[in-house]
């Protein structure tokens, strides 16, 4: 199960409080992807990299924010600001060029109440 | 942007059927469709893609068509198998950033 990893696996949080959750590859992949899995909702991105020091909005950006300083970790911290924050997180990363293929991590289930 | 509409969202069969899961998406210029498994408390993976250059695609009991003109495309699953139970993902993406744009899922339910 190497390859890119998530933690905590699940995580606990108080409304109000920032939560940052982590992600590492050690595929040597350029770019790196945050999604949110709800029931029925599929895999909605939350932000992507796909160079260090760069990183652009997905589609549900709003309450959270990611830094990209190193090739190998993407964090995503969930902020106060977002309002429904209770979700799987799913991780991914990806080669430039010619593999499309995403490599997703083990995911990180956030309870916030 | 890209929109991809994914049916059935729950599929049941009995084990040995053949399984249809169709998906849709609306941006002429997707070109490449990937389809994901993802088993009950498990990460998403690959398990077969196909490009716009191609009509169809194989890999034992899976299979992947697409119609480029209706811009859509289906995995088919032959002789399912209890294993075969999982939600399945389609996505669409086009070169320049390969960013995927996925289907809502379908839970795919094989009954022994």
């Amino acid at each position: 199960d190497g390859g890119i990893t998530q933690s905590p696996k699940y995580l606990f949080r108080k409304e109000g409080q920032n939560v940052t959750l982590s992600c590492e590859q050690n595929l040597n992949h350029d770019a790196m992807y945050w999604y949110r899995q709800d029931p029925g909702q599929g895999l909605r991105l939350i932000y992507y990299s796909q160079i260090v020091n760069d990183f652009q909005k997905g589609d549900i950006a709003e309450g959270y924010s990611v830094s990209r300083e190193k090739k190998e970790s993407f964090p995503l911290t969930v902020t106060s600001a977002q309002k429904n924050p209770t979700a799987f997180y799913l991780c991914a990363s990806s080669t430039r060029g010619t593999i499309y293929e995403q490599y997703f991590g083990p995911g990180t289930r956030l309870t916030v109440t | 942007g890209e929109n991809v509409e994914q049916h059935p969202s729950t599929l049941s069969v009995q084990e040995g059927d053949s399984a249809v899961i169709k998906c849709t998406y609306s941006d002429s210029a997707s070109n490449y469709f990937p389809w994901y498994k993802q088993e009950l408390g498990k990460r998403p993976q690959l398990i077969i893609d196909i490009r716009s250059n191609v009509g169809e695609k194989k890999d034992q009991r899976i299979a992947v068509t697409l119609n480029k003109t209706a811009k859509h495309f289906s995995l088919h699953i032959t002789e399912t198998q209890p294993e075969d139970s999982a939600v399945y993902f389609c996505a669409a993406s086009k070169g320049g950033s390969y960013i995927p744009t996925f289907g809502r899922g379908t839970s795919l339910i094989v009954h022994p």
